[in-house]
C-alpha cells in the first residue's frame, strides 16, 4: 500500500526567502509524482506535474524535483511571497486496477511579510 | 488541461437526507474519481466514476453510503445518502487522464447538522 510523507507539517517564513518542501513515499513503482497547491476552503490547484522518467520540472519560482528510486520529491519554492502562503500537497499516481493518486498531509506554507 | 465544474459549492443538510453533487468536465477524460477532504486532513480516495459501469469504491466506502453515476466521459454525480454529521467534510471531483495532469473541481463543503 502506498504512502506519503511530507515533511515538515508547517513552516514559516519571512518573505523572499528560499525553501523546500519535502514528501517521501513507500512504493517506488509509481508513474508520475504531482505537487498541488490548496487555498482554505478551496480546491486544489496543480503547479507541477513529474513523470516517473523525469528528474525534474520548472515553473517560474518553483522547481520540483524526483528521486524515484529512493522515493523522494523535493518542492524548491524561489523568493517567497506572501500570496505563496498556503497548503502545498503531494500525491503519487501508481499503477493497479485505477490508477488512484495518494495524497501526503500536506505543508502549511506562511511566507510573512 | 481541464476545467471542473462542481455544484454545488456549499451546503447545509439535515442529518437523514442525501444530497447529490454534480461533477462537469470542459472535455472527455478517461478517469474521474471522488475524494473527500475532512477536516484538518489530506484527500482520500473515495471511489473511481467508470464510464458505462459501477463505481470501483476504496475500502471503508460502499456504493449505498456514496452512489456515484457516470453516464459519459465528461459528466459525473456523487450521492452523500443519509447524512450524520460525521459526513461534514469537503467532497472534490478529480479528471485527467493517466499520464497527465490530475485536475480537480473547486470542491463541496457539506455540513451536516
Amino acid at each position: 500500500k502506498q504512502e506519503v510523507t511530507q515533511i515538515p507539517a508547517a513552516l514559516s517564513v519571512p518573505e523572499g526567502e528560499n525553501l523546500v518542501l519535502n514528501c517521501s513515499f513507500t512504493d517506488s513503482a509509481i508513474y508520475n509524482l504531482q505537487w498541488f497547491r490548496q487555498d482554505p476552503g478551496k480546491g486544489l490547484t496543480s503547479l507541477l506535474l513529474i513523470q516517473s522518467s523525469q528528474r525534474e520540472q520548472t515553473s517560474g519560482r518553483l522547481n520540483a524535483s524526483l528521486d524515484k528510486s529512493s522515493g523522494r520529491s523535493t518542492l524548491y519554492i524561489a523568493a517567497s511571497q506572501p500570496g505563496d502562503s498556503a497548503t502545498y500537497l503531494c500525491a503519487v499516481r501508481s499503477g493497479g486496477s485505477n490508477y488512484k493518486l495518494t495524497f501526503g498531509k500536506g505543508t502549511l506554507l506562511t511566507v510573512n511579510p | 488541461s481541464a476545467v471542473i465544474s462542481q455544484k454545488p459549492s456549499r451546503d447545509i443538510c439535515q442529518r437523514g437526507t442525501s444530497l447529490t453533487i454534480q461533477c462537469q468536465v470542459d472535455s472527455q477524460v478517461t478517469m474521474m474519481f471522488w475524494y473527500r477532504q475532512q477536516p484538518g486532513q489530506s484527500l482520500t480516495l473515495i471511489a473511481t466514476a467508470n464510464q458505462g459501469s459501477e463505481a470501483t469504491y476504496e475500502s471503508g466506502f460502499v456504493i449505498d453510503k456514496f452512489p456515484i453515476s457516470r453516464p459519459n466521459l465528461t459528466f459525473s454525480t456523487l450521492t452523500v445518502s443519509n447524512m450524520s454529521p460525521e459526513d461534514s467534510s469537503i467532497y472534490l471531483c478529480s479528471a485527467g487522464q493517466m499520464n497527465t495532469e490530475a485536475f480537480f473541481g473547486q470542491g463541496t463543503r457539506l455540513t451536516v447538522v
